[in-house]
């Protein structure tokens, strides 16, 4: 089966620049995540849906950052404008639903960094 | 709320040895799920094992192998015959049983494989 999509692998921006990250889930899934993973540290869930409804974005900053997928297939985050410490690579995740039966499928993530 | 914490940043084995890295967390919760993800230089997580906490049978996947305390909250993963592949960030994640399928994730270990 196809993996998790992302895009675009790297990006850099200046802060207070805008930018979008896309990802295409694996066909299905109902589930998606994005999570974001700061240099030396696990990665931090900022939103997860289920189907096109939030789930959970209580860590999502959401004065600067927003994220929707359209839908229920494919996501898009997007963070304006952005901050030197929003460096990080920004994982995008998929799931059939339970993380233990259904384990969590990630895709090569997009490394971005603000200067 | 539930923590993981991973206390070696970094460890080193010789290549076809065997290495053990250790994961605790903290929880008050009786039923819940662990892993082991591995994150090559790719940065794809690549889920390696699983245990339900209900089960006292260690859970087992070809070279890698868990050794679960429940009571002491501990949850190590063995690889043996380590090989130069097997040179990535590992994370320990938890995930309780409830059923917004959320992933807790420690800060991960990178291993080293010496040839």
């Amino acid at each position: 089966e196809a993996g998790v999509a992302q895009s675009p692998r790297y990006k850099i921006i200046e802060k207070r620049q805008s930018v979008a990250f896309w990802c295409n889930p694996i066909s299905g899934h109902a589930t998606l995540y994005w999570y974001q993973q700061i240099l030396g540290q696990g990665p931090k869930l900022l939103i997860q849906f289920q189907n096109n409804g939030v789930v959970d974005d209580s860590q999502l900053p959401k004065d600067r950052f927003s994220a929707e997928r359209l839908k229920g297939v494919d996501s898009t985050l997007k963070i304006q404008p952005a901050k030197l410490e929003d460096s990080a690579v920004y994982l995008c995740a998929s799931g059939g639903g339970d993380p233990y039966n259904s384990p969590l499928h990630f895709g090569n993530g997009t490394r971005l960094t603000v200067t | 709320a539930q923590t993981v914490t991973q206390s070696q940043p970094e460890m080193s084995v010789q290549e076809a040895e065997t290495v053990t890295l250790s994961c605790t967390y903290d929880t008050s919760e009786s039923d819940y799920y662990l892993f082991w993800y591995k994150q090559p230089p790719s940065r794809q997580m690549i889920l390696v094992i699983r245990q339900e906490a209900y089960k006292q049978q260690n859970a087992t996947e070809n070279r890698f192998s868990v050794n679960f305390q429940k009571a002491a909250k501990s949850f190590s993963l063995k690889i043996s015959d380590s090989q130069l592949g097997d040179a990535a960030m590992y994370f320990c994640a938890y995930r309780s049983a409830d059923s917004n399928y959320q992933l807790i994730w420690g800060a991960g270990t990178k291993l080293i494989i010496k040839p």
